[in-house]
C-alpha cells in the first residue's frame, strides 16, 4: 500500500466554523507534512512532523491547529479561516528524516480542496 | 540554502515529440533530488527520484532525468510525448542533512495533436 488518503476531497466552509482535515498513511513513515497549495504556484510547507512531534512550524497562523494522533495519522484542525485561505491542501509522508537507505521522497495524498466563504 | 530553479514555466510540444524540461538547483549539502508531475486538481506523483546512485535515472512512463554536478543541473526528458503527459511539473531538492523539500516553480507542460 503505498497510498495516502485524504478527506475531504472538497470542503466548504464558513469563516466562523470550526472544521478538520484528515491524513491516513499505512507505508510506516514516521515524518508527515501538510502543505498548502494555491493555483498555479508549487506546494509550500506548513508543518512537519516526525516521529508523532511536531518538529516544523512554518509560522503558520493559529488558526491552523495541526495533530498527530499515532504514526498513521494527521489532522489539521481549521478554526476561523479566512478567504485567502482557500487552496488545495495537500498531506504527505515520507520515511523518518535523513533516511539514505529507505529514501526521502515524499509520498502525497490526493488533497483537500478547501474553499472559505 | 538550498534552491531550485525550473527555467521553464510553460513547455508546448507537440504529440509524439521530445520533451525537455529543465531544472537548476543550488545545495550547500549532497541533495537528494525528484521531479514530480501533478495532474489537474491532483496530488503529487513521484516521476523519478536522484539520491547519489546513479547519475542518469529513468523513471515512470518513461521519463528520465540526468544529475550533472558541474552544471548544477538535473533535466527531465522523454523520448516521445502523449496527451496525457499534459499537466504541472516541479523539480525539488532535499537536502540529506535536512529534512524539507524545496520545489521550483513548477513547469507547465502542454501536449498539442
Amino acid at each position: 500500500d503505498t497510498e495516502v488518503t485524504q478527506t475531504p476531497k472538497h470542503l466548504v466552509m464558513g469563516m466562523t466554523n470550526k472544521k478538520s482535515l484528515k491524513c491516513e498513511q499505512h507505508m510506516g513513515h514516521r515524518a508527515m507534512y501538510w502543505y498548502k497549495q494555491k493555483a498555479k504556484k508549487p506546494p509550500e510547507l506548513m508543518f512537519v512532523y516526525s516521529y508523532e512531534k511536531l518538529s516544523i512550524n512554518e509560522s503558520v497562523p493559529s488558526r491552523f491547529s495541526p495533530e498527530c494522533p499515532n504514526s498513521s495519522l494527521l489532522n489539521l484542525h481549521l478554526h476561523a479561516l479566512q478567504p485567502e485561505d482557500s487552496a488545495l491542501y495537500l498531506c504527505a509522508s515520507s520515511h523518518k528524516v535523513n533516511n539514505r537507505v529507505l529514501g526521502t521522497e515524499a509520498f502525497f495524498g490526493q488533497g483537500t480542496r478547501l474553499t472559505v466563504v | 540554502a538550498q534552491s531550485v530553479t525550473q527555467l521553464d514555466s510553460h513547455v508546448s510540444v507537440s504529440e509524439g515529440t521530445p520533451v525537455l524540461l529543465r531544472c537548476n538547483y543550488s545545495s550547500s549539502y549532497s541533495p537528494s533530488l525528484f521531479w514530480y508531475v501533478q495532474h489537474p486538481n491532483k496530488g503529487l506523483q513521484l516521476l523519478l527520484k536522484y539520491t547519489s546512485a546513479a547519475t542518469l535515472v529513468k523513471g515512470i512512463n518513461g521519463f528520465e532525468a540526468e544529475f550533472k554536478k558541474s552544471e548544477t543541473s538535473f533535466h527531465l526528458t522523454k523520448p516521445s510525448a502523449h496527451m496525457s503527459d499534459a499537466a504541472e511539473y516541479f523539480c525539488v531538492v532535499s537536502e540529506t542533512a535536512g529534512n524539507k523539500l524545496t520545489f521550483g516553480g513548477g513547469t507547465r507542460v502542454l501536449v498539442k495533436p
